[in-house]
């Protein structure tokens, strides 16, 4: 299994539905982050989450959330999707000292906002 | 603002040849680190290797080394005897001083030809 498992990993669903994309790890890292993949931008940090009390917007958090329910759990929701929020999130996790704080990356959920 | 410019939006190189990818940041922090990530068609991101700000020699793993030349504000990445394999997105990424979040930089794609 990986260590960074996220769910849905391909998702179609229309303008205004709520959407929520899952974040679930298994390494004991207690940061975790969702970005966002647009082509031709690079990723981009929406929100970070350093425990489960700590939640930090990111560059792009206007129309998201997040909610960390354990720390192993980091969840993104769209509250009501559009079509500009179709891209491909990453959530990431990483622990350690703040030196080289690797981020280690789940496989990308792809989702399509029509 | 752009903290961190990857000027080459595409590059080629014939097998066994050595590539640079070239990364340049911004940052008035004197603590910072540096990453490089990977992601091959198949879409995860991988880690390829990490320069401190404050590290004297240039970080090297394997193929991979990176060129840090902190007074240009430069830190490119080097692949050595390029396989087919290389073939992918080369992300660029940048961590500032108490910060763990990682600023990405547009990417560059890499096509490594026979």
């Amino acid at each position: 299994d990986a260590d960074v498992t996220q769910t849905p990993r391909n998702r179609i669903t229309k303008t205004g539905k709520r959407i929520m994309l899952e974040c679930s790890q298994t390494k004991g890292h207690d940061r975790m982050y969702w970005y966002r993949q647009d082509p031709g931008l690079g990723l981009r940090l929406i929100y970070y989450s350093f425990d489960v009390k700590d939640i930090n917007k990111g560059e792009i958090s206007d129309g998201y959330s997040v909610s960390r329910q354990a720390q192993a759990k980091f969840s993104l929701s769209l509250e009501s999707a559009i079509p500009n929020q179709t891209a491909l999130y990453f959530c990431a996790t990483s622990s350690g000292p703040v030196g080289a704080n690797v981020l280690t990356f789940g496989a990308g959920s792809r989702l399509t906002v029509l | 603002a752009q903290k961190i410019t990857q000027t080459q939006p595409g590059m080629f190189v014939q097998e066994k040849e050595a590539v640079t990818l070239d990364c340049t940041y911004d940052t008035s922090d004197p603590s910072y680190g540096l990453f490089w990530y990977k992601q091959p068609s198949s879409g995860e991101m991988i880690f390829l290797i990490y320069q401190g700000s404050y590290d004297q020699q240039n970080a090297t793993e394997g193929r991979y080394s990176l060129n840090f030349q902190k007074a240009r504000k430069s830190a490119n990445l080097v692949i050595s005897a390029s396989q087919l394999g290389d073939s992918a997105m080369y992300f660029c990424a940048m961590r500032e001083r108490d910060g763990y979040a990682l600023n990405f930089g547009k990417g560059t794609s890499l096509l490594v030809t026979p």
